[in-house]
């Protein structure tokens, strides 16, 4: 069984940087095939996916938001860490971290129950 | 405004079958695989098909999936007030990465 959980701050300040840490358990980041990603919602809005990273430390980001941010893994410690700078009040959302699969197509097969981050000073 | 394209709302009664559409392009349905994904009220997403029309263990075969050129559907027969939920597609994309349609919120009258 594999899960996931988010932490990190619950509110930050407009200009400051947010750092989520996904603690995964399960499914070795060192084995291939696998991935996590970090997805966000708005309250009320649609899924936003933000950045993904494999098994081989492929990363991928979002072309919109490709330069704010910044995901790592840890494979020891099982944890992925996201950073998202520049933190405005548009961020405000809740984020998942989620397990990626890619096997004939690729897709998050777990996700994390997800922490809410408002963005306000 | 999503690069996968679905109907903001769906309905239907108890019992009925309900189809929820994702149309995409050449970029990303055309020539990659779909996967959906079910978030009830409250709740963080889950998968719900993947690879197109494959069920994960544990979903009911009352859930279905299709995909036919850059479109894909979503099928849900004998429909169940407990199936009242947001539903999205995903794939990939060749420039965009991971791509999400914007959501159908399915109400069963």
């Amino acid at each position: 069984q594999i899960t996931l959980k988010e932490s990190g701050p619950t509110l930050v300040k407009p200009t400051q940087t947010l750092t989520l840490t996904c603690t995964f358990s399960g499914s070795p980041l060192s084995t291939s095939g696998v991935g996590v990603g970090w997805i966000r919602q708005p309250p009320g809005k649609a899924l936003e996916w933000l950045a993904l990273i494999l098994w081989n430390d492929d990363k991928r980001y979002s072309p919109s938001l490709k330069s704010r941010l910044t995901i790592t893994k840890d494979t020891s410690k099982n944890q992925v860490v996201l950073t998202m700078t520049n933190m405005d009040p548009v961020d405000t959302a809740t984020y998942y971290c989620a397990h990626r699969r890619i096997l004939l197509g690729d897709y998050f097969d777990y996700w994390g129950q997800g922490t809410l981050v408002t963005v306000s000073s | 405004q999503s690069v996968l394209t679905q109907p903001p709302s769906v309905s239907a009664a108890p019992g009925q079958k309900v189809t929820i559409s994702c149309s995409g392009s050449s970029s990303n349905i055309g020539n990659n695989y779909v996967s959906w994904y079910q978030q009830l009220p409250g709740t963080a997403p889950k998968l719900l098909i993947y690879d197109n029309n494959k069920r994960p263990s544990g979903i009911p075969d009352r859930f279905s999936g299709s995909k036919s050129g850059t479109s894909a559907t979503l099928g849900i027969t004998g429909l169940q007030t407990g199936d009242e939920a947001d539903y999205y597609c995903g794939t990939w994309d060749t420039s965009l990465n991971v791509v999400f349609g914007g959501g159908t919120k399915l109400t069963v009258l």
